[in-house]
Formats: structure tokens, C-alpha cells, sequence
């Protein structure tokens, strides 16, 4: 129940494509649902966060869109670009004191 | 300026021996953790403090010991090192423990010869 799934594991799109990465969750007791982005080398970066009040957040390129009822939640980068090749971990959390949990991450790798 | 800011950024080590990784962070937090990220990038948390105290031990080996001496600092000792605790071991801070960003280090590479 604590888990978060992450699919798919690897992603491949063009330059101006749109990868799109889903992920699941269980514990209805999770209210806080990250997007982070890792860069080889790197620690994780926050890019986006929704919580669940809302079904769609957008920052830029990046739009996350939460589905409460079916528990999912799935990030979508607009107009890619190689620089945007990174590996892409979705998270949940739920009260104080409880753990981020990561999904298994997506590599994605956007060619020119 | 670094924000978290972790040392070393390298260890190579015999198994058995005790090695200590530290973390500082400037960005005025008052919650650290310490993530384990393995050869397959799965990220798992180790520890969180909040203002000192200890808030969450995840199912670690107790041969792992964290402490935090002040809100700022965060470390990680380790006693008699498997080759198991081959990973990269990331370091990252909140303002409070619910659902605010975790800002993270660049991470230390542990490698067990």
C-alpha cells in the first residue's frame, strides 16, 4: 500500500514531442505528489508538486494531471529538448512525520 | 552557495571498515534526511530528523547511525561496511516534515571493495 508505481521505465521521443510518464499510487492517506528530476551525477531537483484538490498544474513546460478517483497522476513535458534527457522520479506523501515515496523512475531521452 | 552540501563526494573502502558521510545545509530547514539510492536509481529514504529529533528510522541495518548535532548538520555513520552498502547516499532538507519540497545534495558515491 505504501508503494508508488511508475511506468514506463524508459522513454525515447523526438525533439517537440511529448513524453508523457504515469504514475499509481494506493494509500488514499497521500496528499502531496512531487515530480522530481534527476541528471546524471546530480541529486534530485523538484520540478513540479500537485496536491489533490487539484486535477491539473502546469509550471512552464511541465504539467502534471491528477486524477483523485482513479489514483493516478502522470507528468507531461511540452515541446522537449535534449536538454530535458534526465532520468524522472513521481513521489507521494502523506502526513508529517511519513515518508516521501519514490516511484522507480523513468529515463527519458529526447533526441535531435 | 551550495544549499546542501554533502562530504565526501567519493568513498572507496574495504568491507569492514566504519566510515562517516556529514551534510550541512544553509538554506535554513528544520528537517534533514538521508536517501539511499541504488545501482538501479530506486530511492529510498534512510532517516528523517525535525529540529533534532529523530522522526523516521525506515527497516535500516543498525549498523547505520545518524545524527544530527544541530538543525543545520546531518550525518551518517556506518560500522563494519558490506559490500551491500555499495550506493549513492543523498542527503536532502524541508522547511517542516509534511509535504514541502526536499531539496537534495549531490549525493555521496559509496563503493565496498
Amino acid at each position: 500500500q505504501q508503494q508508488v508505481k511508475q511506468s514506463p521505465q524508459s522513454l525515447i521521443v523526438q525533439k517537440g514531442g511529448i513524453p508523457i510518464i504515469n504514475c499509481a499510487y494506493e494509500n488514499t492517506a497521500f496528499d502531496y505528489f512531487p515530480w522530481y528530476q534527476q541528471f546524471p551525477g546530480k541529486g534530485p531537483a523538484l520540478l513540479i508538486a500537485i496536491r489533490p484538490d487539484v486535477s491539473e498544474k502546469k509550471e512552464g513546460r511541465f504539467t502534471i494531471s491528477f486524477n483523485k478517483s482513479a489514483k493516478q497522476f502522470s507528468l507531461h513535458i511540452m515541446d522537449s529538448q535534449p536538454g530535458d534527457s534526465a532520468t524522472y522520479f513521481c513521489a507521494a506523501k502523506g502526513q508529517a512525520g511519513t515518508a516521501l515515496i519514490f516511484g522507480k523512475g523513468t529515463t527519458l531521452s529526447v533526441s535531435s | 552557495d551550495t544549499a546542501v552540501s554533502q562530504t565526501p563526494k567519493y568513498l572507496v573502502t574495504q568491507m569492514g571498515n566504519d566510515k562517516s558521510i556529514k551534510c550541512e545545509q544553509n538554506l535554513g530547514h528544520d528537517t534533514m534526511y538521508w536517501y539511499k539510492q541504488d545501482s538501479k536509481k530506486f530511492l529510498k529514504i534512510m532517516f528523517s530528523y525535525n529540529n533534532k529529533e529523530l522522526i523516521i528510522n525506515e527497516t535500516v541495518p543498525n549498523r547505520f547511525s545518524p545524527k544530527s548535532p544541530d538543525k543545520a548538520h546531518l550525518n551518517l555513520h556506518i560500522n563494519s561496511l558490506e559490500l551491500g552498502d555499495s550506493a549513492v547516499y543523498f542527503c536532502a532538507s524541508s522547511q517542516g516534515a509534511g509535504g514541502q519540497p526536499q531539496h537534495f545534495g549531490d549525493g555521496t558515491r559509496l563503493s565496498i571493495l
